[in-house]
């Protein structure tokens, strides 16, 4: 069964540059997530997907950030324009469900932003 | 903000030897989770542990939860090499959506 993918898995650009970043999800599940990882840190909901919906998406930027889940199974998520703060491991992950059903969120590669 | 914080931050033992860490977290949970991070890696589920239960077992891997204490624990017997990564708990505050703390760094030298 393949995981979850991301790509780029490592991307280098100049502030006020715009960057996407694209994940596909184990199939079948119904949830998927962004986080952001900064160094030496743990990872940071970004925002939550109930298949197309998003919700929990209350520490997302919404000035520079935007994200979308079309039919419910790839996300992209973008940045416009970056900043230097920006800089971190961007991660995706899915689960089949969540609630109290909800045993294990299977995580991606993440892509390694760097904002120079 | 972070619910969860482990402790100690990083933690250095022989191969052979057993590796506790620890999670303390601030509000209610539903369950709590541990996670590692090899270097380079993306994160991979370790264990659940539900609110009602207080102890669980998973090969080398033995959590306990103590509710009262809002803490838990993560112990790994005869740690091996390839045991080297980050761990993280991640409580959901009531709300089943983990928040990550800022992990325990373990070097298991060989």
């Amino acid at each position: 069964e393949a995981g979850v993918v991301q790509s780029p898995r490592y991307k280098i650009i100049e502030k006020k540059q715009p960057v996407a970043f694209w994940c596909n999800p184990i199939s079948g599940h119904n949830t998927l997530y962004w986080y952001r990882q900064n160094l030496g840190q743990g990872p940071e909901l970004l925002i939550r997907y109930e298949n197309e919906e998003a919700v929990d998406d209350s520490q997302l930027p919404k000035d520079r950030f935007s994200a979308e889940r079309l039919k419910g199974v790839d996300s992209t998520l973008k940045i416009q324009p970056a900043e230097l703060g920006d800089s971190a491991v961007y991660l995706c992950a899915s689960s089949l469900d969540w609630g109290i059903s909800t045993d294990t969120q299977y995580f991606g590669p993440g892509t390694r932003l760097t904002v120079l | 903000s972070q619910q969860g914080e482990e402790d100690p931050q990083a933690l250095s033992i022989q191969e052979g030897e057993n590796a506790t860490m620890n999670c303390s977290y601030k509000t209610s949970i539903n369950n709590l989770q541990w996670y590692r991070q090899n270097s380079g890696r993306g994160l991979v589920h370790l264990i659940l542990i539900r609110s009602n239960e207080r102890e669980k077992h998973s090969g080398r891997l033995r959590v306990t939860l103590d509710t009262s204490k809002k803490s838990s624990s993560l112990l790994i017997t005869a740690s091996r090499a390839a045991d080297t990564a980050s761990y993280f708990c991640a409580t959901d505050g009531g709300s089943y959506i983990p928040t990550f703390g800022r992990g325990t760094s373990l070097i298991v030298h060989p």
